[in-house]
């Protein structure tokens, strides 16, 4: 597809399980973000790629997050021993080579841990 | 400490009558600032932007307006639309275009017909 693709857009899961959300920026966009919206509030950051690296992870709630982008374009956020305050929105976004700053975001992946 | 703030979480507006949606922001270091308009179960899209070094930037019914001394901006849209109902965030960014954006809570924006 031509926009930011994130998989699974629903997801229910257990205190305490593992979770992986996935995010597929658009095809040729360099840099992908991560963004974490609950309700009520405005997307938080959490992480952001350059390519392959980790260009700034300083959004990162804790060390139970933690997301890769192995050949920089698919990316994974995972995280370990959910708990219900982890339930939100999770937005993923990419940039391609534009100076507006611009990012195009998927529709989200809603976790809910119970 | 929310460096980007929206004070007012909703605004009813008639149709064809002028919104003015408010941002204000604490860290001096933004120059960079986007409005994003996020539909129900969709993801924000970007609306318009301006940088620092400008006080107005317009896009057909869209003008953005910043007041840097006030640390403040405001978007306006004239004529309203009901297809503008939405929620608007205001972002910000340090260091150019390339950082990451701290957004703001949003604001509700209903345009009634």
């Amino acid at each position: 597809g031509a926009g930011v693709s994130q998989t699974p857009s629903n997801k229910v899961t257990e205190k305490g399980k593992y979770v992986e959300l996935r995010c597929d920026p658009i095809s040729g966009h360099t840099a992908l973000y991560w963004y974490r919206q609950s309700l009520g509030q405005g997307p938080e950051f959490l992480i952001y790629f350059q390519g392959t690296g980790a260009a700034d992870d300083s959004g990162l709630p804790n060390d139970r997050f933690f997301a890769v982008r192995p050949e920089g374009s698919v990316s994974t956020l995972k995280i370990q021993r959910t708990e219900r305050g982890d339930s939100a929105v999770y937005l993923c976004a990419s940039r391609g080579q534009t100076n507006t700053g611009e990012l195009f975001f998927g529709e989200g992946s809603r976790l809910t841990v119970l | 400490d929310q460096q980007v703030k929206q004070n007012s979480p909703s605004l009813s507006v008639q149709e064809g009558r002028i919104s003015i949606l408010n941002c204000d922001y604490t860290n001096s270091m933004f120059d960079y600032f986007l409005w994003y308009k996020k539909y129900p179960a969709e993801g924000p899209t970007f609306l318009i932007s301006i940088s620092s070094i400008k006080d107005k930037n317009e896009d057909g019914r869209f003008t953005v307006f910043l007041n840097k001394s006030a640390k403040h901006l405001s978007l306006h849209i004239v004529p309203s639309q009901p297809g503008d109902s939405a929620v608007y965030f205001c972002a910000a960014s340090e260091g150019g275009s390339a950082r990451q954006l701290t957004f703001g809570s949003g604001t509700q924006l209903t345009v009634l017909p």
